[in-house]
């Protein structure tokens, strides 16, 4: 089946720049997911991007897509000690709409 | 708040007990999904319920039973259930083709 891969853990001092990378392997993959779980919390969308678009930027955060490589990346600018939490990547597909699949999860620790 | 509402939020119950969970959406969207989070796993999806017609089942054994009266309320009902089945169990709806809004979750512990 397809799989989605993260890293499992990221440390990050207040104030610097996160990134948080994912791969995936379904090349027909069209939507591309963020998502935030701070603890005990459900999930919190933080951003999408369509499969023909490189790049979308919101507010503090960027996500940038190179579908040859199948790679997306999380980037959050100024990390604050409220950005730590589990970040999930996840994708569906056009045969899938809202069956999401989804990494393991990066757990993001942000230090003062 | 996503708009999704999950109740209830924290769940204890005994192997031979029958209890249900309850998932409501006032957004409009016309698919319901539930999810299953285990620790030190990936997320799974249980079930896909659109226009109220179950669209998917991911496997799940029959003790877990779905139930979903319109497109705004989703069920999981539960009975005889393992111990390790306790998990976290997620509510989400979407409309289309994009997902998005999941709910808080209910923290289910089998004793």
């Amino acid at each position: 089946g397809e799989d989605v891969e993260q890293s499992l853990f990221l440390s990050v001092r207040e104030g610097d720049s996160s990134v948080i990378n994912c791969t995936y392997t379904d090349s027909s993959s069209t939507y591309l997911y963020w998502y935030k779980q701070e603890p005990g919390a459900g999930l919190q969308l933080l951003t999408y991007i369509f499969s023909n678009m490189d790049m979308k930027q919101d507010q503090r955060l960027t996500v940038l897509l190179n579908k040859k490589d199948k790679h997306l990346s999380l980037r959050i600018a100024d990390t604050q000690t409220g950005d730590s939490a589990i970040y999930f990547c996840a994708e569906s597909t056009t045969d899938s709409w809202g069956k999401l699949q989804f990494g393991a999860g990066t757990q993001v620790v942000v230090t003062p | 708040e996503t708009g999704v509402t999950q109740t209830p939020r924290h769940l204890v119950m005994g192997m031979t007990n029958k209890k249900s969970l309850k998932c409501e959406q006032h957004l409009g969207h016309n698919a319901m999904y539930w999810y299953k989070q285990s620790a030190k796993k990936p997320l799974e999806l249980m079930f896909v319920y659109n226009f109220k017609e179950q669209t998917e089942n991911n496997s799940v054994p029959s003790r877990f039973s779905p139930e979903c009266p319109n497109s705004s309320h989703l069920f999981l009902h539960l009975h005889t259930l393992q111990p390790e089945d306790s998990a976290l169990y997620l509510c989400a709806s979407s409309q289309g083709g994009q997902m998005g809004f999941f709910g808080q979750g209910t923290r289910l512990t089998v004793v």
